[in-house]
């Protein structure tokens, strides 16, 4: 089945600076990435998504890009505000239609 | 999203009782799962439903049932609930391809 690893565990950010969160995938058929935010105690959200057919998507001062060879998708936030901190998890879509999660990246901006 | 909706939110019973979580979606999404989410594992597939009647086994599936009558709910039960099962649970649906799925604002889950 497939793999999901995310890196780093957490992260932390001075106001105003980027953040960068990675993921590698191990099944070659994973054709959509998603991106999901987690709010402490509340649901996870989805903030982005990148089919394979296309390498990068911004949206904002979030972007995601793709490398189908390297199997590894990552995510940029610029400009990082308070409200910016939280859980990240990258996703892929594999075989048998099941979306299979990172472990997560805990964020957080310093203001 | 006001679309798909769990319950109870807070849930606290003791080991060996059955418990059963509701999960209802008004999209008539294909898809259903159930995650539980614990510190340190991220979010694990306990089961999914391709569509009515057809269910299958994700990561962690032992220690519960799950069944699927209707499209728009996925009930997820504990039969006798053990201390191991106290987590955050989160329904989750979405239509084939390549969707994004959609989650419940999840079940706190306490067993004693």
């Amino acid at each position: 089945g497939e793999n999901v690893e995310q890196h780093p565990s957490t992260l932390s950010v001075q106001e105003g600076d980027s953040a960068v969160i990675k993921c590698t995938y191990s099944d070659s058929a994973s054709n959509y990435f998603p991106w999901y935010k987690q709010e402490l105690g509340k649901r996870p959200q989805l903030i982005i998504d990148i089919r394979s057919n296309v390498g990068e998507k911004k949206d904002q001062r979030i972007a995601v890009t793709l490398n189908k060879t390297a199997k590894h998708f990552s995510l940029h936030i610029t400009e990082t505000q308070p409200e910016d901190s939280a859980v990240y998890f990258c996703a892929a879509l594999g075989g048998y239609q099941k979306v299979t999660f990172g472990i997560g990246t805990k964020l957080q901006v310093i203001p | 999203d006001a679309g798909i909706t769990q319950s109870p939110r807070y849930k606290i019973t003791e080991t060996g009782r059955q418990v059963t979580l509701m999960c209802h979606q008004t999209w008539s999404h294909s898809y259903m799962f159930w995650y539980r989410q614990d510190l340190g594992h991220g979010l694990r597939l306990i089961y999914y439903s391709a569509a009515a009647d057809i269910t299958d086994k994700g990561e962690v599936p032992d220690g519960y049932v799950v069944s699927r009558s209707k499209t728009e709910n996925f009930p997820l039960t504990l039969e006798s609930a053990t201390r191991s099962q106290t987590s955050v649970y989160f329904c989750a649906s979405r239509d084939r391809g390549d969707q994004p799925q959609h989650f419940g604002d999840g079940t706190r889950l306490s067993i004693l």
